[in-house]
């Protein structure tokens, strides 16, 4: 079946734009979640969802940051007023939340890399 | 709080040599760690993870790791390297859990790579 599917795949904007970054979660998957991986560095959380609500966003690292998931689907990573030190690869994740938390794996999809000049 | 610690950012074995990549947590509550691999231009795979049953966890394509409470280690071995095992590695540990709630908290990576 289809996995986690995020567009645009490749993003270059420059500095002070505001970009959009989209994510379809696999069918049926309930929970969401973002992060960001810099250059050289792991995947660091953003925020989760859990249905159409952003239950932990404690990762955002500051208000140009923002997520929606207004049907509990697909999610959308908002960010106003780009800077360099926003250019990462945006990584989202999808689980279901059925049954033992342990059986809940995360998958990921394949990353938007945000380049801001 | 949660954190990890991957000693090596970059690993460089023979085809056929043994794999060791080291993993290091910090948790304040029982863990879940998680091994990952992440090949160019491709999103993360789960190879492994350790969810508090056995303390050896084979994962896929021969990878195992084994959790040491002692040690407070999880480090990632595969007897027999292959050249497509070249990727990036990602330990994680998980962070508080409620529901079904489970933010992952990523080392910095190691870099494997293998040659003929």
């Amino acid at each position: 079946g289809a996995g986690v599917s995020q567009t645009p795949s490749n993003k270059v904007t420059e500095k002070g734009k505001y970009v959009e970054l989209r994510c379809d979660p696999i069918s049926g998957h309930t929970a969401l979640y973002w992060y960001r991986q810099s250059l050289g560095q792991g995947p660091e959380f953003l925020i989760y969802f859990q249905g159409t609500g952003a239950a932990d966003d404690s990762g955002l690292p500051n208000d140009r940051f923002f997520a929606v998931r207004p049907e509990g689907s697909v999610s959308t990573l908002k960010i106003q007023r780009t800077e360099r030190g926003d250019s990462a690869v945006y990584l989202c994740a999808s689980s279901l939340t059925r049954g033992a938390l342990k059986n809940n794996e995360q998958f990921f999809g394949p990353g938007t890399r945000l380049t801001v000049l | 709080a949660q954190s990890v610690t991957q000693l090596g950012s970059h690993v460089s074995v023979s085809e056929g040599a043994l794999v060791l990549l080291r993993c290091n947590y910090s948790s304040s509550v029982p863990p879940y760690l998680f091994w990952y691999v992440q090949y160019p231009n491709q999103g993360l795979q789960l190879l492994l993870k350790y969810t508090s049953a056995a303390t050896l966890v084979k994962g896929i394509n021969g990878f195992e790791a084994e959790f040491k409470k002692s040690e407070t280690s999880f480090h990632l071995t595969k007897p027999s390297a292959h050249m497509s095992d070249a990727a990036e590695y990602f330990c994680a540990v998980s962070g508080v859990r409620t529901g079904g709630y489970n933010k992952l908290i990523f080392g910095a990576g190691t870099r494997l790579a293998v040659h003929p």
